[in-house]
């Protein structure tokens, strides 16, 4: 069974780092997305990407996150800086054209220090 | 006010209870909903779509009520590997450019049966 894929599992880094966190999508799916879910709290949306561009953005993805589709198969997320509040699980996730439900990825476990 | 309302829990039942889940939305513009099952640590994972004539699959069943802005989920004959926090989803689904909105989480109810 297809299934989305996430690198690295875990990342730690330092205050004011820049850290990429990557996502293979399930191959014939075209929406992507970024959740981030802090220990103890809510699965929370960040960003939705089709077509090469950004589809909708929460007020958590300021101008510290950014997204990229670099090629046809990996989906980033870029933190420019990182703040000791950006540690939290990173889920991907991504869905095919018409269906709704969206698959996520085992997700990237972030600790900024 | 909170977009997605869940039951606080934890429910700790035994093996064979019925369980029910209840879970309330703020957004009348929701128009789909899930039940994800998410393992400690683990990635959420779909359970069900919610259904307004209510759906059922196997031991789990899930309701809805768009006019109360309620979706429930009824697990019958609990298993050990019940064991989960169960989130209550909805999407908002946008009105432009086939958008397929973003999915708004509840925090989630954990669930623990025990033998």
């Amino acid at each position: 069974e297809p299934e989305v894929t996430q690198t690295p599992s875990h990342q730690v880094t330092q205050m004011g780092q820049e850290v990429i966190l990557r996502c293979v999508p399930i191959s014939n799916h075209l929406y992507f997305y970024w959740y981030r879910q802090i220990l103890g709290q809510k699965v929370e949306f960040l960003v939705s990407f089709y077509n090469n561009e950004i589809s909708e953005k929460s007020e958590i993805f300021d101008d510290q996150f950014s997204v990229e589709r670099p090629d046809g198969s990996n989906f980033t997320l870029k933190i420019r800086s990182t703040k000791l509040e950006d540690s939290a699980m990173y889920f991907c996730a991504s869905t095919e054209l018409v269906q709704e439900t969206q698959y996520f990825g085992p997700g990237t476990r972030l600790l900024v220090l | 006010r909170k977009e997605v309302e869940q039951d606080p829990g934890p429910f700790n039942v035994p093996e064979g209870a019925t369980v029910a889940f209840n879970c309330t939305y703020s957004n009348s513009a929701s128009q789909s909903f899930f039940w994800y099952r998410q393992d400690c640590r683990k990635e959420p994972k779909l359970l069900m779509s919610v259904y307004s004539s209510g759906n059922e699959d196997g031991r789990f069943t899930a309701q809805l009520n768009r006019a109360s802005q309620y979706i429930s989920l009824l697990i019958r004959d609990s298993k050990l590997s019940d064991s989960a926090t169960y989130l209550c989803v909805v999407n908002i689904r946008m009105n432009y450019g086939g958008s397929q909105g973003n999915l708004i989480f509840g925090k989630g109810t954990k669930l623990s049966v025990k033998p």
